[in-house]
């Protein structure tokens, strides 16, 4: 079964700083599609970037950017120019190609913007 | 546009009580899910549907009922609720045939306490 692993329940940074939430994954699969989620305080769900497993360029939406390292099964994301907006929960999300849509999500990463 | 509409917001119910949870999507998507949110392990996958009239189990089933009568509708039962059942429940709908655009569209999330 396919799991995902964010490392670090909680991370702050500082208003305009950049910071880097992990998650890896685990698959045997070859065709696959990896994602951010935010989700504030609200609970809505909102999609943040999305990669796929074939394309070697890392996705990018404006301050918003991976590093997919697809050989160590790894996702980041990387927030540049913090802002107080980006305060958040953040899930890093996996689903194989083809599978009807099974999403499996990581536990989370909560960040913390410090003004 | 509404997107993906869960009824309701907040929920309180008996142990032993049985409710149905509401989620509506006006995007025409094939697929829907339903997903629980409990602190520390992510969202999990409890139902989901590929149509009309075809439902399949997630990663957690157990205590839930669903049925797809209509594209736009995948309610959510409760049979027999249970102070474990307490969680916040998230309806999502995608489109995705070929696995091409996988975007899942979430609702707002039903906070469900169960005493």
């Amino acid at each position: 079964a396919q799991t995902v692993t964010q490392s670090q329940p909680e991370m702050s940074v500082q208003e305009a700083e950049t910071v880097t939430l992990s998650c890896t994954y685990d698959t045997s699969e070859s065709d696959y599609y990896l994602f951010w989620y935010k989700q504030p305080p609200s609970r809505q769900m909102i999609l943040v970037i999305r990669q796929e497993a074939y394309k070697q360029q890392n996705a990018t939406e404006n301050r918003f950017s991976v590093n997919f390292q697809k050989a160590a099964k790894s996702f980041s994301l990387k927030i540049s120019d913090s802002q107080l907006g980006d305060a958040a929960m953040y899930f890093c999300a996996y689903i194989r190609g083809g599978s009807n849509y099974k999403l499996t999500f990581g536990k989370g990463t909560l960040l913390t913007v410090n003004p | 546009n509404a997107g993906v509409t869960q009824t309701p917001k907040f929920q309180v119910l008996k142990t032993g009580q049985s409710m149905t949870l509401q989620c509506a999507q006006d995007m025409n998507h094939e697929y829907m899910s339903w997903y629980r949110q409990d602190p520390g392990m992510g969202l999990r996958l409890i139902h989901y549907s590929v149509g009309a009239g075809i439902t399949d189990q997630g990663e957690v089933p157990n205590g839930y009922n669903v049925s797809r009568s209509t594209t736009e509708d995948f309610p959510l039962r409760l049979l027999s609720a249970a102070p474990s059942q307490t969680s916040v429940y998230f309806c999502a709908s995608s489109h995705d045939r070929s696995g091409v655009n996988t975007e899942a569209f979430f609702g707002q999330g039903t906070r469900l306490t169960v005493v």
